[in-house]
């Protein structure tokens, strides 16, 4: 199964700063890489899709990049409510898999 | 407005079954995969099964395949997965998805825990 590999494990970041989350596949994925935002108790949120496109409603602050292996999300000008867990998954092969999530603390 | 809407879930006994449903509203459900993942604080998210929109192609995990089974009535909007013989690590919030490229939209949760 392609294993993604989320780094930090944690990043301690103040708001207003800017905050770069990775995420590395263990084989190739072409650009079949998401991103999800999960606030305490609730439901995981979708930020982006295929490595850098934004879902409906999510701020312009929130950008993916990357190809291949290596995927990059970026978050600007952090909030206050920014500060959750974030996973990457993949859907270039089965299995679906998720990272271990990165954990966005103040 | 796009809705999921999970029930099912509870306390059941390893060996036991137990079905989670998840209800659609505010989109052609029929038009869609969809999927199951749960998460637990040991291993994170994990997914489930995925059925494709006429129910043709159905994926399982490794670690639920012969156990799970998904299925979906379009006509009722609704997916389900029944849990057959469950063990002690099925236990986990279970999240049913939609599939637009991503799991764009998520169920709230149902917390399932095989226990005896």
């Amino acid at each position: 199964e392609t294993v993604l590999t989320q780094s930090p494990g944690t990043l301690s970041l103040s708001p207003g700063e800017r905050a770069t989350l990775s995420c590395r596949a263990s084989q190739h994925v072409d650009r079949y890489i998401s991103w999800y935002q999960q606030r305490p108790g609730q439901a995981p949120r979708l930020l982006i899709y295929d490595a850098s496109e934004r879902a409906p409603g999510i701020p312009a602050r929130f950008s993916g990049s990357g190809s291949g292996t290596d995927f990059t999300l970026s978050i600007t000008d952090l909030e206050p409510e920014d500060f959750a867990v974030y996973y990457c998954q993949q859907r270039s092969k089965w299995p679906r898999t998720f990272g271990q999530g990165t954990r966005l603390d103040i | 407005e796009v809705q999921l809407v999970q029930s099912g879930g509870g306390l059941v006994r390893p060996g036991d079954s137990l079905r989670l449903s998840c209800v659609a509203s505010g989109f052609t459900f029929s038009s869609y995969t969809m999927t199951w993942v749960r998460q637990t604080p040991e291993k994170g998210l994990e997914w489930v099964s995925s059925i494709s929109t006429s129910s043709r192609n159905i994926y399982y995990a490794d670690s639920v395949k012969g156990r799970f089974n998904v299925s979906r009535d379009n006509a009722r909007n609704s997916l389900f997965l029944h849990m057959h013989s469950p063990r002690v690590e099925d236990t986990a919030v279970y999240y049913c998805g939609r599939i637009y490229a991503a799991i764009d939209f998520w169920g709230q949760g149902s917390p399932v825990t095989v226990s005896s």
